[in-house]
C-alpha cells in the first residue's frame, strides 16, 4: 500500500508569505504527527493529532503556527507571516494506533525555503 | 526532559568494516528507544526499537543494538559495512511522560568507502 506523501515536495516563498503544506498519512492510521528538521540537526516535533483533535502540540514555536486534520485523515500545516527562519524540512509521520512502541512511518517531507 | 546525544557527526569506515554508532539518551523514565536512517531524498525508515523487552534487538539489513541502562546508551552496530550502508543515522527517545512524540538526536552520517 501507499506510505504517507506529503506536498509539494519543495515550496520557495517570500518572507511574510502564508504557506500550507499538506499531508496525507497511511490510510486506517489514527495518529498523526508533524516535525521539523533543520540543515544538519536531528527532526523536533511540532504536533500529534490523535483523530481529528490536537493531542499535544507543545512543539509548535509560536502562534504562527497551526495546523488541522478535520476528516482524521489528511493534515494540513499552516504558517502564516513566514519568516527565513522557518526555512527546513518538515515531516510528516503516522502510526496505527499511536501508543508509544508503534513505528512512525515517515513521510519524504516537504522543503521549505523563506526567501 | 528527554535528550538524545550523538557522538560523531561523521564517521567513516572502510566496506566490510565493523560499524559502531554512538548514542547516548537521558530520560528520566526507563525509555523506548529508536533508530532511524535517511537516505538521501527519502522519508525516516525504522532500523530497530527497544521497548524493554531485549535489551540486544536486531533490526533490519543486519543492524543491531544493544540496550545497557547503565551507560544509558543504545549504539548501533553492524559487523560488515556495505556500500548501500552510507546513509543518515538518527537516534531517537520516548517515554510515558512525554506523550507520542520522539526526540532525536542530532544525526550521524556514514560515510563507507571502497
Amino acid at each position: 500500500g501507499a506510505g504517507v506523501s506529503q506536498t509539494p515536495s519543495n515550496k520557495v516563498t517570500e518572507k511574510g508569505k502564508y504557506v500550507e503544506l499538506r499531508c496525507d498519512p497511511i490510510s486506517g492510521h489514527t495518529a498523526l504527527y508533524w516535525y521539523r528538521q533543520s540543515l544538519g540537526q536531528g527532526p523536533e516535533f511540532l504536533i500529534y493529532f490523535q483523530g481529528t483533535g490536537a493531542a499535544d502540540d507543545s512543539g509548535l514555536p509560536n502562534d504562527r503556527f497551526f495546523a488541522v486534520r478535520p476528516e482524521g485523515s489528511v493534515s494540513t500545516l499552516k504558517i502564516q507571516r513566514t519568516e527565513r527562519g522557518d526555512s527546513a524540512v518538515y515531516l510528516c509521520a503516522s502510526s496505527s494506533l499511536g501508543a508509544l512502541i508503534e513505528e512512525q512511518f515517515f513521510g519524504p517531507g516537504t522543503r521549505l525555503t523563506v526567501l | 526532559a528527554q535528550s538524545v546525544t550523538q557522538l560523531g557527526s561523521h564517521v567513516s569506515v572502510s566496506e566490510g568494516a565493523l560499524v559502531l554508532l554512538r548514542c547516548n539518551y537521558s530520560s528520566s523514565v526507563p525509555p523506548y528507544l529508536f533508530w532511524y536512517v535517511q537516505y538521501p531524498n527519502q522519508g525516516l525508515q525504522l532500523l530497530l526499537k527497544y521497548t524493554s523487552a531485549a535489551t540486544l534487538v536486531k533490526g533490519i539489513n543486519g543492524f543491531e543494538a544493544e540496550f545497557k541502562k547503565s551507560e544509558t546508551s543504545f549504539h548501533l552496530t553492524k559487523p560488515s559495512a556495505h556500500m548501500s550502508d552510507a546513509a543518515e543515522y538518527f537516534c531517537a527517545v520516548s517515554d510515558l511522560n512525554a506523550g507520542n512524540m520522539l526526540t532525536f538526536g542530532g544525526g550521524t552520517r556514514l560515510m563507507v568507502k571502497p
